[in-house]
């Protein structure tokens, strides 16, 4: 059973608009969030994260916020540019400790 | 500059012959993890560890082994490859369980074919 999911594989947006990326969790002992980009023939790169004592964490065009009740998390991209073309993984860990992953949405941001 | 590396990039190993997957560090960090990713999935936790502690996954075979020499250097071992094992390794690095910030530090990874 997966407990963290990125239910929608793919997403594309026009550039300048937002992008907004979604991830669902099972596990109610999750109290850390991170999302990663991946481009193509690279590692995982960290994106920004956020604890479960926030809803929200801010930085640059990057916001992620949290809905704890509902186990939701979201990313948004305001304004969305072509380099932000990557697959982006949402991931949870209890305790500070490893981090479970989900599938990745890949984005497409067209000029 | 990289700070975590992985060697070689591309690996190619016959069925069944014994393939050793390298990692090394320059951030100093307790932690090193080895995930594996198949196409259009998850990265995987095979393992990890916290200083010299190994903590293997539950549900990763035992075909799979690992050797953390010192803190810079971690192995992936795959004692008999077989064609399901075909996947991008990832070895990523942490600062440590129980501290605020605990994203981690990923290599390229190595793109396993098996033939």
């Amino acid at each position: 059973d997966q407990q963290v999911k990125q239910n929608s594989p793919s997403l594309s947006v026009q550039e300048g608009r937002i992008s907004i990326l979604n991830c669902d969790y099972t596990n109610s002992m999750f109290d850390y969030f991170l999302w990663y980009k991946k481009y193509p023939a690279e590692g995982p790169t960290f994106l920004i994260s956020i604890s479960s004592i926030k809803d929200k964490n801010e930085d640059g065009r990057f916001t992620v916020f949290l809905n704890k009740s509902a186990k939701h998390l979201s990313l948004h991209i305001v304004p969305s540019q072509p380099g932000d073309s990557a697959v982006y993984f949402c991931a949870a860990s209890s305790n500070a400790g490893k981090s479970t992953f989900g599938d990745g949405t890949t984005l497409t941001v067209k000029p | 500059d990289a700070m975590v590396i992985q060697n070689p990039r591309y690996q190619v190993t016959q069925f069944g012959k014994p393939v050793t997957l390298s990692c090394s560090q320059t951030l100093n960090h307790n932690v090193m993890y080895w995930y594996q990713q198949k196409s259009s999935q998850a990265p995987k936790l095979l393992f990890h560890y916290y200083d010299k502690d190994f903590n293997n996954e539950a549900d990763t075979p035992d075909n799979f082994q690992s050797r953390r020499p010192n803190t810079s250097f971690c192995f992936l071992d795959i004692r008999s490859p077989g064609l399901g094992d075909a996947a991008m390794y990832l070895c990523a690095t942490s600062r440590g369980q129980g501290v605020m910030n605990t994203e981690a530090f990923f290599g390229q990874g190595t793109r396993l074919t098996v033939v």
